[in-house]
Formats: structure tokens, C-alpha cells, sequence
């Protein structure tokens, strides 16, 4: 079974800043990983995934995050935030085994962008 | 826009009754995936349908069902409401079931139940 941690349920920071979001997982198998953000009123938006091979993974949005297997870690990363992008950020882990299909999700961080 | 589409988009009822929620995926997409999200209990994956079966199963209570139809759209028949079913309801579709593609959502169906 897999599980997922984001310790952080909201992190404001001002605009232009650089800012992380952080995710834990855990599992007894490997897993395939990744970020979702949810702005007000909308659904769920993929940011980005890990599956396999460069740790560093690259999304939309300027959103880059980094896959830590010894430390179970998948933190969030932007060099310099904007005010739109003020939503919800979500971290999932999935296992990536054959017939393992469930998505786990955290319980989320509100990222607050400040003028 | 994701391409998918959930309707209702809001819905009121009392306890104990049962509700239909629907989804219709992405054209070509072949998995519909249910999704729960509240306050207090955050997001929490409900079922999983590939091609109109069954493939994956989360925290989907007995009083909830699903089904995929020939034509791909998806329902959730929610029974027995209680108020604690108060939520977002999403559904996600993909291409395949095996590999991870991206998952797309559809805006919701927002649930109360008085």
C-alpha cells in the first residue's frame, strides 16, 4: 500500500519569490509520482509526473520537482512564483507494478501568492 | 477545458435518498476514474473503470456504485445519502488503464445533502 504526506496545508509567499512544496511518500514497491494543481472552482490540472529514468522532472507552468528515492521525496519547486498561481497543490503516488492502479493523493497545500 | 464533462453541476437532496451522478470522458479516452474530495477527508480515489470494466477499487463505500456504458460516459448512483456524503465529486479520464497516462477532470458535481 502507498501512502502520501504533504506536511505543509499552506505556504504563503510573496511574488517573485521561489518557493517548494513538499511531498513524502511511502510504499513498498515502486511508485510513479506526481503534482496536481486545482485552482478555485475548477477541476484537477496535471503539473507534472515521474515515472522512470532523470530524477528532475520538468512541468508546466515553470514547475520542476524532484524525485528523491533514499529520502521518499517529491518536492515541488518554482524559482519565481506569480500570483496566478495562487490554488491547491496536490502530490499522488501510484504503484508501478502491474495491476496496481489506485491513486493515492495528499491532503493537499494552498499555495498563497502575495503582491 | 479538459474535455470532460460531469453533470449535475450542483445538486441539492436530503438523507436517504440516491443520486446519479454522470461523467462523459474525453473523446478516445477509455478510463473513467471517480473521485471524492472534502474538507475533511481530502481527496479520496472511489473507483476506476477501463472499456467499461472494473480495474481498480479505493475508499468506495457499499451505498456507492458505478458503472461504464458501451458508449464510454460513466455514472456514480450514490444511495442512502447521509450528510457526511456532502462533497466534490469528480470524475478523470485517461487513454489507457495500465500505464499512467495524465489523467484528465472534469469540473465536479457538488453534492449537499441536507
Amino acid at each position: 500500500a502507498q501512502s502520501v504526506t504533504q506536511l505543509d496545508s499552506q505556504v504563503p509567499v510573496f511574488e517573485e519569490a521561489p518557493v517548494e512544496l513538499r511531498c513524502n511518500y511511502s510504499s513498498s514497491v515502486s511508485v510513479y509520482l506526481f503534482w496536481y494543481v486545482q485552482y478555485p472552482n475548477q477541476g484537477l490540472q496535471l503539473l507534472l509526473k515521474y515515472l522512470s529514468g532523470s530524477t528532475l522532472v520538468k512541468g508546466i507552468n515553470g514547475f520542476e520537482a524532484e524525485f528523491n528515492k533514499s529520502q521518499t521525496s517529491f518536492h515541488l519547486r518554482k524559482p519565481s512564483v506569480h500570483i496566478s498561481d495562487t490554488a491547491e497543490y496536490f502530490c499522488a503516488v501510484r504503484g508501478s507494478g502491474s495491476g496496481t492502479y489506485k491513486y493515492i493523493f495528499g491532503t493537499g497545500t494552498r499555495l498563497k501568492v502575495l503582491a | 477545458d479538459s474535455g470532460v464533462t460531469q453533470t449535475p453541476k450542483h445538486l441539492i437532496t436530503a438523507t436517504g435518498q440516491r443520486v446519479t451522478l454522470r461523467c462523459s470522458p474525453r473523446s478516445g479516452d477509455l478510463s473513467v476514474y471517480w473521485y471524492q474530495q472534502s474538507l475533511d477527508q481530502g481527496l479520496q480515489f472511489l473507483i476506476q473503470y477501463y472499456n467499461g470494466e472494473e480495474r481498480a477499487k479505493g475508499n468506495i463505500l457499499e451505498r456507492f456504485s458505478a458503472q461504464q456504458f458501451p458508449d464510454l460516459h460513466s455514472e456514480l448512483n450514490l444511495s442512502s445519502l447521509e450528510l457526511g456524503d456532502s462533497a466534490l465529486y469528480f470524475c478523470a479520464s485517461s487513454t489507457t488503464s495500465g500505464s499512467p497516462d495524465t489523467q484528465y477532470f472534469g469540473p465536479g458535481t457538488r453534492l449537499t445533502v441536507l
